[in-house]
């Protein structure tokens, strides 16, 4: 079974700096890759997905990930964080040949003006 | 498009109460999803359905939860009795495909906030 490691539960930035979320997984197949965020008192939508091609994938409000096989990660980074990005992020895998998500304990993430 | 609908978004039930939860998914989206979320974790899958057919119900604790989508449709899912350690958000998602879950975005509904007392 696969299994996906936040390793930060909390990360309070300042307003324009940048920020990284870390993500590790754990598979014993190949899976593709996905970051959910999840604004104050909303569902999750879906930020970014790794499935294949490029390692390096962005979004379309400045995130970008890169998956990183031979470390088995996926971190998330933005270079100039907005108020607005407060909110919690879920990494989160599922088997290529799969039908089940499987997310990380997400990251809580708090912009300070 | 209207996204996923639940209700209701907040309830307060005592132990050993019963209590359902409503999710009416995208139209057109054929897999429907529950997860819990208890709070400080992610989502926890409870079960998927592919239109009225169960399609993965291996962590729904079958002893007091139950779920259905007759019409392939809407979905209810049912706590019966529930247990202090059910506090948490319970999330329904859709998704277009079925059978194709890994390269179809599912689509997350603001979920439902229960709180066992």
């Amino acid at each position: 079974a696969q299994s996906v490691t936040q390793l930060d539960s909390q990360v309070p930035v300042f307003e324009e700096a940048p920020v990284e979320l870390r993500c590790n997984y754990s598979s014993s197949v190949s899976v593709y890759l996905f970051w959910y965020v999840q604004y104050p008192n909303q569902g999750l939508q879906l930020l970014l997905k790794y499935l294949s091609g490029s390692t390096l994938v962005e979004s379309i409000n400045g995130f970008e990930a890169e998956f990183n096989k031979s470390q088995t990660s996926f971190h998330l980074r933005k270079p100039s964080v907005h108020i607005s990005d407060t909110a919690e992020y879920f990494c989160a895998v599922i088997k290529a040949a799969g039908n089940k998500l499987t997310f990380g304990g997400g990251t809580r993430v708090l912009v300070k003006p | 498009e209207a996204g996923v609908a639940q209700s209701p978004r907040y309830k307060i039930i005592e132990k050993r109460q019963s209590v359902a939860f409503w999710c009416n998914p995208i139209s057109g989206h054929a897999t429907l999803y529950w997860y819990q979320q208890i709070l400080g974790q992610g989502p926890k899958l409870l079960i998927q359905f592919q239109n009225n057919g169960v399609v993965d119900d291996s962590q729904l604790p079958k002893d007091r939860f139950s779920a259905e989508r007759l019409k392939g449709v809407d979905s209810t899912l049912k706590i019966q009795p529930a247990k202090l350690e059910d506090s948490a958000v319970y999330l329904c998602a859709s998704s277009r495909q079925p059978g194709q879950a890994s390269i179809n975005e599912q689509f997350f509904g603001p979920g439902t906030r229960l709180t066992v007392l």
